[in-house]
């Protein structure tokens, strides 16, 4: 157990529609990250945000759109959702200069 | 256009045999270099790290060697397990641990 946690676990909705994906980092990391893995696409980089504020960002769509919030938690919107967009989607923590901490995913399934 | 499931490169090793999984990275500019591990199902799992100024950093079973030379990095494993099979990906970054790059990894497979 990383000790990052993720919810939902699973989800499936329909193209079109709009969801939310959610992260706790481990306790003390200040740095949360985003991540999309597809079949075709392995391990993508998305969005770094630090104590709040948007640190780096990577292959992230314009559909999608991310914040991390005083208590640390971090949100991934996902909207306008397309097939091409079935993924897992991972959520990592790590202090400010350190190894990333992986939670478990959250298995998005559009149909 | 149609949609492929990710080629990866597959590693088969006997159980008690060491393993060697490469990877070569692309930006000279990377001073910070991780190895993962994703059993199926799972995150990845952090597994040792090393910067650039070094050339070789040991953990528990595992190894992590550098060569900035010529762009390599290689991750030896110790006696292998059936529990160390899983993909492994070599990752990178530059300018103080910010946005990493995944390589498109490796699956290992240990043979009883």
């Amino acid at each position: 157990d990383s000790g990052v946690t993720q919810t939902p676990k699973h989800l499936i909705t329909a193209t079109g529609q709009r969801v939310t994906l959610r992260c706790s980092p481990r306790s003390g990391d200040l740095s949360v990250y985003w991540y999309q893995q597809s079949l075709d696409q392995g391990l993508q980089f998305l969005i770094q945000y630090y104590n709040g504020e948007e640190r780096a960002k990577g292959n992230i769509l314009e559909r999608f759109s991310a914040q991390q919030f005083p208590d640390l938690h971090s949100e991934l919107n996902l909207s306008s959702l397309e097939l091409g967009d079935s993924a897992l989607y991972f959520c990592a923590s790590s202090p400010d200069r350190g190894s990333q901490f992986f939670g478990p995913g959250t298995r998005l399934t559009v149909l | 256009g149609e949609s492929v499931g990710l080629h990866l490169p597959t590693l088969s090793v006997q159980e008690g045999d060491n393993s060697i999984i490469n990877c070569a990275y692309s930006n000279s500019a990377s001073d910070y270099f991780i190895w993962y591990k994703q059993e199926s199902g799972k995150g990845p799992q952090f597994i040792i790290d090393i910067r650039s100024n070094m050339d070789k950093r040991q953990g528990q079973r595992v190894t992590v060697l550098l060569n900035k030379t010529v762009k390599h990095l290689s991750l030896q494993i110790a006696a292998t397990q059936p529990g160390d099979s899983a993909v492994y990906f070599c990752a990178e970054s530059a300018g103080g641990y910010q946005k990493v790059t995944f390589g498109t990894g490796t699956k290992l497979q240990v043979i009883p």
